[in-house]
């Protein structure tokens, strides 16, 4: 059963700094792999989506990098901004060979806080 | 729609009482997700419809839960004779099926409240 965690659980910075959130899944068997961004009271929004084949993908001040093998992901925030504040959430998918129409797992999430 | 919406986004029920909660997804999108979120928690699977296939039920909590997808449009979860363990977020989402089309997209989810 694949599981994702997501380390640490709750991260609090000054604005401007450079932060990487860590996630690990623990089977490599995956189809892809996407960060969200939770705000509270919200739904999600996607940010990123690597595909298995990838090593990483960019989009403005974010990085996300995946390395299947050893079973990590990693999302990097450049230079912070408290409009940065959120949950950030990975999920793994999983291939549709598995026999699961479960597609997307998700780990609990980090709580950024980027303080002014 | 833009985007996919959920109805309610607030809901306060009594327990015993039976609540729906409606799912609009992005059109022409095949597949559709229901996820819980329960308080502090991680996102849990709750139900998956492709199309006309069988819908995926396995992660249904009990059989006070139901979903069904009509017309492989909106879909409605039911929960029946609430707890208040059933107090959560519910979030609905779709993707659109096809090659290169992986992305999920999430609505802002139907809040409940089982007092």
């Amino acid at each position: 059963k694949q599981e994702v965690t997501q380390i640490p659980a709750a991260l609090s910075v000054p604005e401007g700094e450079n932060l990487v959130l860590n996630c690990s899944f623990t089977d490599s068997a995956i189809y892809n792999l996407q960060w969200f961004r939770q705000d509270p009271g919200k739904g999600l929004t996607s940010l990123l989506l690597i595909q298995s084949s990838q090593r990483e993908q960019t989009s403005g001040r974010l990085n996300a990098s995946l390395d299947k093998s050893s079973g990590r992901s990693t999302l990097y925030i450049a230079a912070s901004q408290p409009g940065d504040s959120a949950t950030y959430l990975c999920a793994v998918g999983i291939p549709f060979s598995s026999g699961s129409a479960r597609q997307l797992t998700f780990g609990s999430g980090t709580q950024l806080t980027v303080l002014p | 729609g833009a985007g996919v919406s959920q109805s309610p986004s607030n809901k306060v029920t009594e327990k015993g009482k039976d609540v729906e909660l409606r799912c609009d997804p992005i059109s022409g999108h095949t597949a559709l997700y229901w996820y819980r979120q329960s308080l502090g928690q991680g996102l849990e699977f709750l139900i998956y419809f492709q199309g006309n296939s069988a819908p995926d039920k396995s992660g249904l909590p009990s059989d006070r839960f139901s979903a069904e997808r009509t017309g492989g449009s909106v879909s409605t979860l039911t929960i029946q004779r609430t707890q208040q363990e059933d107090s959560a977020v519910y979030l609905c989402a779709s993707r659109k099926q096809g090659q290169g089309a992986n992305t999920i997209y999430f609505g802002e989810g139907s809040w409940l409240t089982v007092v």
